[in-house]
């Protein structure tokens, strides 16, 4: 039962251009969300966050956007740079069943051309 | 370098063998995290420990187990290995408990069973 999902394996979008990566949830008690970004032979590494009580949060070129109504964000990267190809996870604290957990969505992979 | 280390990067062995994977957390940090990422699986949460005691558990099979020590390194072993149980087993850390936390995560150990 994916919790998280990220329905874009993949992604591909011109250098100078924006990337938009989305993820959509199931759970609606989940009240805040990260996205990690992931190169190739490295682990995950944390990007950005958001609180459910705010619908935007912007860190210089990324930008994450909750919609809380759709169970939906997007983590925005303006300008995209070919540095930026990873592997973006979509994340979020379940605390249900008594035990907290960071479930993660399947990722995207973006690809930023030159 | 996120201050996470696990050792070994790669494992290679047979169906039914046991292995056991380390993980030594950054400095200062508390909780241990185990993940499993198979072929097009997003991560999926194994076990937390929180200063040697478990605190969390996710789907983990009951031929996994893990233990975190004194000095705040932890182990997850495998045992009665399957060919489904290749995967990229990822440990992460963080100062708490809560998975609210920002966690930092090791480049990972690739076991492949043949």
């Amino acid at each position: 039962d994916q919790q998280v999902k990220q329905n874009s394996p993949s992604l591909s979008v011109q250098e100078g251009r924006i990337s938009i990566l989305n993820c959509d949830y199931t759970n609606s008690m989940f009240d805040y969300f990260l996205w990690y970004k992931k190169y190739p032979a490295e682990g995950p590494t944390f990007l950005i966050s958001i609180s459910s009580i705010k619908d935007k949060n912007e860190d210089g070129r990324f930008t994450v956007f909750l919609n809380k109504s759709a169970k939906h964000l997007s983590l925005h990267i303006v300008p995209s740079q070919p540095g930026d190809s990873a592997v973006y996870f979509c994340a979020a604290p379940d605390t249900q069943g008594g035990s907290e957990k960071l479930v993660f969505g399947k990722g995207t992979k973006l690809t930023v051309n030159p | 370098d996120s201050g996470v280390t696990q050792t070994p990067k790669h494992l290679i062995t047979a169906t039914g063998q046991r292995v056991t994977l380390r993980c030594s957390p950054r400095s200062g940090d508390l909780s241990v995290y185990w993940y499993q990422q198979s072929l097009d699986q997003g991560l999926q949460f194994l076990i937390q420990y929180y200063n040697g005691e478990e605190r969390a558990k996710g789907n983990i099979l009951e031929r996994f187990s893990a233990q975190q020590f004194p000095d705040l390194h932890s182990e997850l072993n495998l045992s009665s290995l399957e060919l489904g149980d290749s995967a990229l087993y990822f440990c992460a850390s963080s100062v708490g408990a809560s998975s609210y936390n920002e966690q930092f995560f090791g480049p990972g150990t690739r076991l492949t069973v043949l």
